[in-house]
């Protein structure tokens, strides 16, 4: 079975240019989680869709914002880059709504220069 | 010995000791807990859990310890080998509702052959 796959697993972008991250959960689960994971920080939560509803978002500015598709996918897109977006962007997938154990992608490490 | 840095906490210990992590939460109505590991590269990956209604559960190798008196959670990981260096998040979650799992700041764990 594939675990959940993310892409680009690298990008670099300059400022004020704009970014889509894309996440494939596991297949049959249906919510997606979205993290930001600034080097040498811990797990920041930015948002979680479930059903193809947003259902939670972190204390980020709107210009991170994203979906989920009715195949379950989820894309992060970040307007208007600025330097301290230089991070490890990690999506995590689960069964759904309630359901508590995150699986985890690698991970996209977007450098903003 | 453990240090506190700028950012990760950071344990180091001699391959075959034994290492104990610890972890402190917030919310009193957290319920259930997971372990990750992160290596390098890679997104976090689920090593262990345990809900509020135990204080202590053992895996392979690794105990997690619970003191739901002074929101405390440990791992303890015996003969620690190389391949146990990396990054160790813990999450606080509530069960069956829509409450966003929280992640400690991490601690990393480096094992010195």
């Amino acid at each position: 079975e594939a675990g959940v796959t993310q892409s680009p697993t690298h990008l670099i972008k300059t400022r004020g240019q704009q970014v889509t991250l894309r996440c494939s959960p596991i297949s049959g689960h249906t919510s997606v989680y979205w993290y930001q994971q600034a080097l040498g920080l811990g797990l920041q939560f930015l948002l979680w869709y479930d059903e193809g509803e947003e259902r939670n978002r972190g204390n980020f500015p709107p210009r991170f914002s994203g979906r989920q598709f009715p195949n379950y996918s989820s894309e992060l897109n970040v307007n208007a880059l600025e330097l301290e977006d230089s991070a490890l962007y990690l999506c995590a997938s689960s069964w759904g709504q309630g359901s508590e154990k995150l699986f985890f992608g690698s991970g996209t490490q977007l450098s903003v220069l | 010995g453990e240090s506190v840095g700028l950012h990760l906490p950071t344990l180091s210990v001699q391959e075959g000791d034994n290492s104990i992590i610890n972890c402190a939460y917030s919310n009193s109505a957290s319920d259930y807990f997971i372990w990750y590991k992160q290596e390098s590269g890679k997104g976090p990956q689920f090593i262990i859990d345990i809900r509020s209604n135990m204080d202590k559960r053992q895996g392979q190798r690794v105990t997690v310890l619970l003191n739901k008196t002074v929101k405390h959670l440990s791992l303890q990981i015996a003969a620690t080998q190389p391949g146990d260096s990396a990054v160790y998040f813990c999450a606080e979650n509530i069960s069956g509702g829509s409450y966003i799992p929280t992640f400690g700041r991490g601690t990393s764990l480096i094992v010195h052959p």
